[in-house]
């Protein structure tokens, strides 16, 4: 299978600092990854879609300026919380597809965020 | 967008019963249906897929079927064991050919006791 891998698992930051989350995917390129958001007991929220050499496209209500997305190389996505707030603390994952026309995502370990 | 409802927020049974959750989606465009197995701080498992052009997959315990006239689509898993208990969510996507972006459902937690 493919393997995506996510580091760190788990941070805490202090309020108003940065945090970079990075996503790689270790046995194949990949094209477009993209970002979730889960907050306890609940679903994945859909966050980004990161497309490589070109910008994120981001889903309605989440702030661009906030969390930021690069994804410079076929095999690696950062996202970076910007000036992180205790409301900002979540699981964030990731997650991306092995080609354009294979559906089947293969999720990250997820990073758990907390801001203190 | 795509908007996909799953039923129910929690099931509990007995070892060796059934399991069945159910989802429906609202995009008629929708061609791929994964389900994904959540433990606790973990990242999502596939468990089971399933395509437009399909209407049932079984993979030993477990099933899934598909009604694309009604838009909804089922997981059925036979002969429960704990080791089964967990998070379950259903998800829809439409892929392009350029990705495929998921809308999940909002989960089912599974309990299987002894």
């Amino acid at each position: 299978g493919a393997v995506v891998s996510q580091h760190p698992s788990r941070v805490i930051c202090k309020s108003g600092t940065s945090v970079k989350i990075e996503c790689r995917s270790l046995d194949f390129q990949a094209t477009t990854m993209f970002w979730y958001r889960q907050f306890p007991k609940k679903s994945l929220m859909l966050m980004a879609t990161s497309n490589e050499g070109s910008k994120a496209t981001y889903e309605q209500g989440v702030e661009k300026d906030k969390f930021l997305i690069n994804h410079a190389s076929l095999t690696l996505s950062t996202l970076t919380v910007t000036s992180a707030h205790p409301e900002d603390s979540s699981f964030y994952i990731c997650s991306a597809s092995r080609d354009r026309s294979f559906a089947e995502a293969f999720f990250g370990q997820g990073t758990r965020l907390t801001v203190v | 967008g795509e908007n996909v409802e799953q039923h129910p927020s929690t099931l509990s049974v007995q070892e060796g019963d059934s399991a069945v959750i159910k989802c429906t989606y609202s995009d008629s465009a929708s061609n791929y249906f994964p389900w994904y197995k959540q433990e606790l701080g973990k990242r999502p498992q596939l468990i089971i897929d399933i395509r437009s052009n399909v209407g049932e997959k079984k993979d030993q315990r477990i099933a899934v079927t598909l009604n694309k006239t009604a838009k909804h689509f089922s997981l059925h898993i036979t002969e429960t064991q704990p080791e089964d208990s967990a998070v379950y969510f259903c998800a829809a996507s439409l892929n392009t050919g350029t990705a495929s972006k998921l809308t999940f459902g909002t989960g089912t937690r599974l309990q299987v006791t002894l």
